[in-house]
This record gives C-alpha cells, sequence and structure tokens, in this order.
C-alpha cells in the first residue's frame, strides 16, 4: 500500500511569484486536504477535495486554490506570494465515508524571499 | 469556531516514566479525534484515532481517553524511551468537511 507523497521537499520562491505544490494520495482514498503549519504552530485547514470539487475551505484568501484529479491526486496554487506563506504544506487523504482518519505526507517545505 | 489547547507546550522526562499529554477542545460536536507524532520537519504520523462514540484507544505503550462532553482528551505514555522525544499533536474532526483542528503541540524530550 503506497502512502501519501508529496512534491517537491522544498521549494524557494521570491514574494509575488507563484508556486504549485502536489500531492499523491494513499491507495484507496478519494478525499485530499491541504494543511498550512507554521513553524512551532499546529497545521491549519486550508481546504477539502471530493470528487474533484472543493468541499470544504478553511481562512485562508483565494490566491490559495487546489485541484483534483480523477486519480485523487491534487495540487496546491498560491498565487501573489508572500513573506508569511513561508510554511510546510502538507497533504492528507482520506477515504471518504470511512471512519475519518487521515493520513499525512511528508510535506513541502516553502520559503518566501 | 473550534480552538484545541494543549498542555504542557513542552515536557522533558528520565527515560522510563510514565507521562499523561492533554488535550482540550471548545466545540464538543466532533466526529473524532486524532493524535498524531512529529518529528523536526517532518509529516505527521498517526498514532491514535478515537471516534465521538468511543472512550478510548489503545495501541502498544499508548494509551488515548476522550471525555466528549467535557472536551478533553488525554495521550498516555507508558515507560517511555529517547525514541518517543517529537511533538506530539491533537486534532480534532469537525465541520462540513470534518476538517481538523490542530493545537500547538507537546514537544516531549526523554532522557537517556
Amino acid at each position: 500500500e503506497t502512502g501519501v507523497t508529496q512534491s517537491p521537499t522544498h521549494l524557494i520562491k521570491t514574494r509575488g511569484q507563484q508556486v504549485t505544490l502536489r500531492c499523491s494520495s494513499q491507495s484507496g482514498h478519494n478525499t485530499v486536504s491541504w494543511y498550512q503549519q507554521a513553524l512551532g504552530q499546529g497545521p491549519q485547514f486550508i481546504f477539502q477535495y471530493y470528487r474533484e470539487e472543493e468541499n470544504g475551505r478553511g481562512n485562508f484568501p483565494p490566491r490559495f486554490s487546489g485541484l483534483q484529479f480523477p486519480n485523487y491526486s491534487s495540487e496546491l496554487n498560491v498565487n501573489a506570494l508572500e513573506l508569511d506563506d513561508s510554511a510546510l504544506y502538507l497533504c492528507a487523504s482520506k477515504r471518504a465515508g470511512g471512519p475519518n482518519e487521515q493520513f499525512f505526507g511528508p510535506g513541502t517545505r516553502l520559503t518566501v524571499l | 469556531k473550534q480552538e484545541v489547547t494543549q498542555i504542557p507546550a513542552a515536557l522533558s522526562v528520565p527515560e522510563g516514566e510514565n507521562l499523561v499529554l492533554n488535550c482540550s477542545f471548545t466545540d464538543s460536536a466532533i466526529y473524532n479525534l486524532q493524535w498524531f507524532r512529529q518529528d523536526p520537519g517532518k509529516g505527521l504520523t498517526s498514532l491514535l484515532l478515537i471516534q465521538s462514540s468511543q472512550r478510548e484507544q489503545t495501541s502498544g505503550r499508548l494509551n488515548a481517553s476522550l471525555d466528549k462532553s467535557s472536551g478533553r482528551s488525554t495521550l498516555y505514555i507508558a515507560a517511555s524511551q529517547p525514541g518517543d522525544s517529537a511533538t506530539y499533536l491533537c486534532a480534532v474532526g469537525s465541520g462540513s468537511a470534518r476538517q481538523l483542528t490542530f493545537g500547538s503541540g507537546t514537544q516531549l524530550t526523554v532522557l537517556p
């Protein structure tokens, strides 16, 4: 059984640029969520995708957007990067209708200069 | 708005000691509670999942309890080992997407 994978591992961007992060869900999982974790804090929910549609969103501005593909993989896009976007971005997957146990990937460390 | 608090923020214990980590949440309308472990700079490893209808779950040296009515959960670690050193995060599943709301974690150091 393949776990959640994310790419890239690390990324450095400058303020104002755009970035795309990628996630492959765990085998058999059809729901993907993205979380942002600032240094020293717990992760914060960005949004969730099920059946290629966003079905839940946290308190993040519209410049944070996402996609889910037919194979359940997902992308997180962030436009007009700000210094405060520097964080660890975590992807989690679960099986809809299951016990709501979420499994996390290793994360992508984004640094905005 | 769901808020999750973890106490203490940091804990240092000698090897072999039993310890308890605490988690509290403000809204009892939850689907589940999940405990995670996070090593520095890494992703989250799921330790235990407790459904809202359950009172506790056990896995090896770990035992987690849930008192939904009082908004509290505890993670008990028996016979701690240096390899248990990590940050432990509590998260409650709630809301329309059953999204997780996390506490800020307890950073545990087990001294050999």
